[in-house]
Parts: C-alpha cells; sequence; structure tokens
C-alpha cells in the first residue's frame, strides 16, 4: 500500500483537552504535512514539517516529526467542539505526489 | 475558500456511463493534482499535471483519463463507470514548479460521486 497509517483510527475527547495523532510512514521523506477535513468536504494545509526539522508549532498545533522511527505526531492542545474532523498526514516520495495516511477521526464533545 | 474550484459538486450516474468533473486550480498554479477518496480505500492519489503536461501517476485505472488544458484548468474523464468508483474526488493544486515536492497544495472542495 502506498499510504501511512496514522493511530488512533478514532479519538474521542472532551473540549479542553489535548488531542495526539499520530503518523508511521515507509519511505524516506522530505517533508511531512498534516491535513484537516471536515466530513466530506476537501482538505485544509495545516502545517509543514521538513525532514531536517524535529518539531514545529503553529497557533494550538504541534508537530514532531522522527525521521529514525519514520513517525510523526500531531498535538491539538484545549480542544474545541470546532476541531471535530478528520486529521491526515501525508508526505512526498521522490516525486511530487502526496501520499496520504488512512487518517484520525476526532470528535471533541462540547 | 482555498481558491480551487470543483464542478459539479455532486454526480449520480449508472453503470457503464461516462463521466467528465472539472477542476480550476488556484489563479497562477501550474499543477494540479486529483485524488480519490473512498471509504474503503482512503485517500488515494491518482495523477498530476503540470502547465499541460503529464507528471506523475498513481493508482488511476486505465478506465480514468485526466488532462490539463492551456489555461490550466484540468478534467478528469471516468468512463466504464462501476459501483466501485463512487468515491469523492478531489483535485488539488500548487504554485510550485512540478518536480519539486510542494510546500502546501490547496482542495477543492471535491466532486461526490455516486454509481448506481
Amino acid at each position: 500500500s502506498q499510504q501511512g497509517e496514522e493511530d488512533p483510527q478514532a479519538l474521542s475527547i472532551q473540549e479542553g483537552e489535548n488531542a495526539t495523532m499520530n503518523c508511521s510512514y515507509k519511505t524516506s521523506i522530505n517533508n511531512l504535512q498534516w491535513y484537516r477535513q471536515n466530513s466530506g468536504r476537501g482538505l485544509v494545509h495545516l502545517i509543514l514539517i521538513r525532514s531536517n526539522e524535529r518539531e514545529k508549532h503553529s497557533g494550538r498545533l504541534r508537530v514532531t516529526l522522527d525521521t529514525s522511527k519514520k513517525s510523526s505526531s500531531l498535538l491539538i492542545t484545549a480542544s474545541r467542539a470546532a476541531d471535530t474532523a478528520s486529521y491526515f498526514c501525508a508526505t512526498d516520495e521522490d516525486t511530487d505526489k502526496l501520499i496520504f495516511g488512512t487518517g484520525t477521526r476526532l470528535q471533541v464533545f462540547p | 475558500d482555498s481558491g480551487v474550484t470543483q464542478t459539479p459538486k455532486h454526480l449520480i450516474t449508472a453503470t457503464g456511463q461516462r463521466v467528465t468533473l472539472r477542476c480550476s486550480p488556484r489563479s497562477g498554479d501550474l499543477s494540479v493534482y486529483w485524488y480519490q477518496q473512498s471509504l474503503d480505500q482512503g485517500l488515494q492519489f491518482l495523477i498530476q499535471y503540470y502547465n499541460g503536461e503529464e507528471r506523475a501517476k498513481g493508482n488511476i485505472l486505465e478506465r480514468f483519463s485526466a488532462q490539463q488544458f492551456p489555461d490550466l484548468h484540468s478534467e478528469l474523464n471516468l468512463s466504464s463507470l462501476e459501483l466501485g468508483d463512487s468515491a469523492l474526488y478531489f483535485c488539488a493544486s500548487s504554485a510550485e514548479e512540478g518536480s519539486v515536492f510542494p510546500a502546501e497544495a490547496f482542495f477543492g472542495q471535491g466532486t461526490r460521486l455516486t454509481v448506481v
């Protein structure tokens, strides 16, 4: 399969809690991106981390990358009901293609 | 609003038919990507065009084809449709040159195809 894998597949939390999602991939990469998708709608780019970076922040988002373990994590702090969505990681291959993981469905309850 | 426009939003058609999905990239973006998202296969890369030329091919079936026109809009043609082709089809565009992994891709809202 060309896809990476996100873990967990689904996550339910209360507002205010932190949500952590993990992504594993198989090949060497130059970049890894995280996307968000509201139910049945287009993807929205959240953050990009390059292979020479270990951690990146954007607002309530924190992304880490461990190239030795071929894994990345996305942390959403102080979650809100509006964060309810599916979250995908995407990696590049040797050409300019985005290869997506299977996604984590996040449900944030008010 | 990502600036990427896909039409139609919804499409219902019968098995064996042929449909064309259209994508208008963000103004100035030369790269267009097509993806299929189905319940059982997840999000799959189909094909990429850069400035009118095919650049990369993913899991695209022979029954499917695409092209990018001089005005940079792209069309994805799906023929001899089967029930399993029912999915969301996304188009994305990027400003970056085709040989470099795009730092950011902007996605359209998708076309939901239902084959009955």
